[in-house]
């Protein structure tokens, strides 16, 4: 059935590596986003995209990567240069603005 | 996007009728009124949208006053499967692509 899955649930960073979380839809959602929710906080906006080969950064990209190479994927890397990179990291998609479908959602943590 | 203020925790009891109020004074002639809903480690939930009056589904109901500067969640007979975080969104959906959540309010259902 028709989703948004994001994977892994889990994973840990060493200091100054890369990590890349995944996310992919089969909602033919042209939308896709990708938020960071720290403990007891809201979601902040770290990049979107409105359509392939295209995105725009949110309130807090630094330290982030994005692309979008394909309709149904949005693969987020959380670069070194992101110095406090542990959080609840949400992906989720839309057809119209106002209704998102969110994914489970990858919990990062820095080892 | 309009700014939203919520307060930011709440309590009630199983069996009663919860109401949690929104502020946006600031609201556009354009933009409509979005709730979602957000259990723990989970990502956010479409619950309903409005622009004027009162919507109804089967989960909630969003009361709107006509000068639609608040807006009012209200979920009936509440259980402990109620507890969540309760986020309140308003933009004008055509025109915004970034999609902003605030720090919503925590809804505690007591037995």
């Amino acid at each position: 059935d028709g989703g948004i899955t994001q994977s892994p649930k889990y994973l840990f960073r060493k200091e100054g590596q890369n990590v890349t979380l995944s996310c992919e839809q089969n909602l033919n959602h042209d939308a896709m986003y990708w938020y960071r929710q720290d403990p007891g906080q809201g979601l902040r906006l770290i990049y979107y995209s409105q359509i392939v080969n295209d995105f725009q950064k949110g309130d807090i990209a630094e330290g982030y990567s994005v692309s979008r190479e394909k309709k149904e994927s949005f693969p987020l890397t959380v670069t070194s240069a992101q110095k406090n990179p542990t959080a609840f990291y949400l992906c989720a998609s839309s057809i119209e603005a106002e209704k998102l479908f969110f994914g489970s959602g990858t919990q990062l943590s820095v080892l | 996007l309009a700014k939203t203020t919520q307060p930011i925790s709440m309590d009630s009891y199983e069996g009663q009728e919860v109401n949690i109020t929104c502020s946006h004074n600031n609201i556009a002639t354009n933009d409509y009124i979005t709730w979602y809903q957000q259990f723990p480690s989970q990502g956010p939930r479409f619950i309903i949208q409005g622009y004027k009056t009162k919507v109804t589904n089967e989960v909630a109901s969003l009361f709107i006053p006509a000068d639609r500067k608040s807006s009012t969640l209200s979920l009936p007979r509440v259980s402990l499967s109620d507890t969540a975080v309760y986020y309140c969104l308003v933009g004008d959906w055509d025109r915004d692509d970034k999609i902003i959540f605030g720090k919503g309010t925590r809804l505690h259902i007591l037995p």
